[in-house]
């Protein structure tokens, strides 16, 4: 039963932390997206792989996340400094064209 | 402004009703998307459609492109339906990948 795996479930920092979530995209599919949920926003795109180049960040802010795919088998979404603004779910999605599978989420607390 | 505008936000029904649940969006599209996310937080891709009708069990979903609006229609509805169903749309594909509208969602409670 193929899934999409997110790692870790859930993170508790201090702001100024380094964040790192983690994502296993389902073997074989060609896209993966980073969204982030709040209560105030709703689901926002973040980030946006397509055969493992980056299409579109335009949702991040640059200036403190990075989204990468070292390769084919691991999405990574970092935040440098984290901020309590930066509290959320992110979610990992992954699939072939404009289908997707999402990732259980991880739920991010800054304090 | 929201590119995706969904109604109710906020529905509540009797077990065995006949559910709809509409999204209009204003952007040109290649894909709408219906989402399902549960009371735990997982999300599921319900259904992926850019033109006609789709059915899976007692889902159905439509899209009619002139009038840039979909609906999502849930027959004999079950408590276990109950979540929030969010509409989402992507953009024309582009080189520089698609754009990703999201409506905020509507709840659905069903009760026994």
């Amino acid at each position: 039963d193929a899934r999409v795996t997110q790692t870790p479930r859930h993170k508790v920092t201090e702001m100024g932390q380094e964040v790192t979530m983690r994502c296993q995209p389902i073997l074989g599919h060609n896209t993966v997206f980073w969204y982030r949920q709040t209560m105030m926003q709703g689901l926002e795109l973040l980030a946006y792989f397509r055969n493992r180049a980056p299409l579109d960040d335009s949702g991040m802010p640059k200036d403190r996340f990075s989204a990468e795919m070292p390769d084919a088998t691991l999405a990574t979404l970092k935040i440098q400094p984290s901020e309590p603004r930066d509290s959320a779910v992110y979610f990992c999605a992954s699939g072939f064209g404009n289908e997707q599978f999402f990732g259980p989420g991880t739920r991010l607390t800054v304090l | 402004k929201n590119e995706v505008e969904q109604s109710p936000q906020n529905l509540t029904a009797q077990e065995g009703e006949f559910i709809t649940i509409n999204c209009s969006y204003s952007v040109g599209i290649s894909a709408l998307h219906w989402l399902q996310q549960h009371p735990g937080g997982g999300i599921v891709s319900l259904f992926m459609l850019s033109s006609g009708k789709k059915k899976h069990g007692r889902l159905i979903a439509t899209i009619n492109i002139q009038e840039k609006h979909s609906s999502l229609h849930i027959t004999a509805s079950h408590p276990r339906d109950s979540a929030v169903y969010i509409c989402a749309v992507t953009g024309p594909v582009s080189n520089t990948g698609n754009q990703f509208y999201f409506g905020t969602g509507t709840s659905l409670t069903v009760i026994p």
